[in-house]
């Protein structure tokens, strides 16, 4: 099983509103990813976590905070999010962050700032 | 410029031909991945190679990594229409490790077969 699951699919907000994306796996992973995809262009990396612990953080707005509550679950908080900010949000996972572990990618979450 | 070239940009092919998607850096390939999306869902993953003049194979999937570890090229064999799709190749160019998981995408390539 190489599932990682993203919740909701579909989220559209207004720019006053917070709302949370959320992402899932059992596959024992020690690492997990925030990837941001805007149309037409290649996934981005957003932020790292290692062990449940922030390891990277590409310089992203506050307004998108990540939280790792356990070693199985990554969320994405936003709050006052801007209309340039819609996009496809895929949370990733592998065994460790470390090279020669594979990345397994979610269905992602597209959102939508209106 | 780009630090991940993938060409070409699209591709048509008939049902049953072969073709093959290039992926080249300037850099070294610490890491070679390579995914297919369907528009607007999420990256499966392909394949993964490390080193020097790897290749491997997956149904009719062979994907290969020079041995410069520079230039990385997927070839499908016999094409059908469930291989249509966006291909992305993805690299770990992080020599120390430490930014691991920081993949550098290509562009993506656009395969389209036709019945």
């Amino acid at each position: 099983d190489t599932e990682v699951t993203q919740t909701p699919k579909h989220l559209v907000m207004g720019m006053t509103n917070k709302k949370s994306l959320k992402c899932e796996q059992h596959m024992g992973h020690r690492a997990m990813y925030w990837y941001k995809q805007k149309a037409k262009k290649p996934p981005e990396l957003m932020f790292v976590y290692s062990y449940e612990k922030l390891s990277i953080n590409e310089s992203v707005p506050s307004r998108f905070s990540p939280e790792c509550p356990n070693s199985s679950l990554l969320n994405l908080h936003l709050h006052a999010l801007q209309p340039e900010d819609s996009a496809l949000y895929l949370c990733a996972s592998s065994l460790e962050q470390r090279s020669g572990n594979t990345i397994y990618f979610g269905e992602g979450s597209w959102l939508t700032v209106v | 410029s780009q630090e991940l070239e993938q060409s070409p940009q699209s591709l048509i092919v008939q049902e049953g031909k072969n073709l093959t998607i290039n992926c080249t850096s300037s850099k070294t390939l610490y890491g070679l991945y390579w995914y297919k999306q369907k528009y607007g869902e999420g990256l499966i993953f392909l394949m993964m190679l490390q080193k020097g003049g790897e290749e491997k194979s997956h149904e009719k999937i062979t994907a290969k990594l020079d041995e410069k570890k520079q230039q990385s090229s997927l070839h499908i064999t016999a094409s059908q229409p469930s291989h249509a799709g966006i291909y992305l190749c993805g690299a770990d160019m992080d020599a120390g490790g430490t930014s691991y998981g920081k993949l550098t995408f290509g562009q993506g390539t656009i395969l389209t077969v036709h019945p």
